[in-house]
């Protein structure tokens, strides 16, 4: 089945750029995308890409696809305190409706 | 900026009791979606519905569970008999498009003692 994997942990010191990394396993993915995951909060949709793009760029997110490798990575530029959390990738395939599979997560620390 | 909200935060209860979960899904949206994490583990996909019917579903999603839309905004989650492994957060998630990007609520944890 489909199956999408990520690093458990990245620690990165503030001001630094963060870089998490993905892989997803399922080739008719057709959008993939970041969630955010703050302590006791919800999944906040950060971006996504479509899967006929390369790079997608919004202020200080940039998310790199490389459709070949399957491989996914979301770079933040100057990590600050408050992007401490966890990050999912998802992927999700054609059809209406249908799911978004999910990594495992990536805890990023940030420290001062 | 529209959400997509889910009551209660937090409900506790014993197995073998129903619960239902509620969500208000952005109100023009039309796709809606439940997952579910376990403490530590992935998010999992449990249904998704359209047009009051079912879309797709998991393996997870078994007749214990049930899914209903009683009005034009709320979106709920029955599971009829709960087991100590229901215990998890729930997330309810809705789209504008099937194909769109899908926005989740804060989520109810639910703990079955």
């Amino acid at each position: 089945g489909e199956d999408v994997e990520q690093s458990l942990f990245l620690s990165v010191r503030e001001g630094d750029s963060s870089v998490i990394n993905c892989t997803y396993t399922d080739s008719s993915s057709t959008y993939l995308y970041w969630y955010k995951q703050e302590p006791g909060a919800g999944l906040q949709l950060l971006t996504y890409i479509f899967s006929n793009m390369d790079m997608k760029q919004d202020q200080r997110l940039t998310v790199l696809l490389n459709k070949k490798d399957k491989h996914l990575s979301l770079r933040i530029a100057d990590t600050q305190t408050g992007d401490s959390a966890i990050y999912f990738c998802a992927d999700k395939n054609t059809g209406t409706a249908s799911k978004l599979t999910f990594g495992t997560g990536t805890r990023l620390q940030v420290t001062l | 900026e529209p959400e997509v909200t889910q009551t209660p935060s937090h409900q506790v209860t014993q197995m073998g009791q129903e619960v239902i979960l509620r969500c208000v899904p952005i109100s023009n949206h039309l796709y809606f979606y439940w997952y579910r994490q376990i403490l530590g583990q992935k998010v999992e996909f449990l249904v998704s519905f359209y047009n009051n019917e079912i879309s797709e579903k998991s393996e997870i999603f078994d007749d214990q569970f049930s899914v209903e839309r009683p009005d034009g905004s709320n979106f709920t989650l029955k599971i009829r008999s709960t087991k100590l492994e229901d215990s998890a957060m729930y997330f309810c998630a809705s789209s504008e498009q099937g194909e769109g990007e899908q926005y989740f609520g804060p989520g109810t944890r639910l703990t079955v003692t």
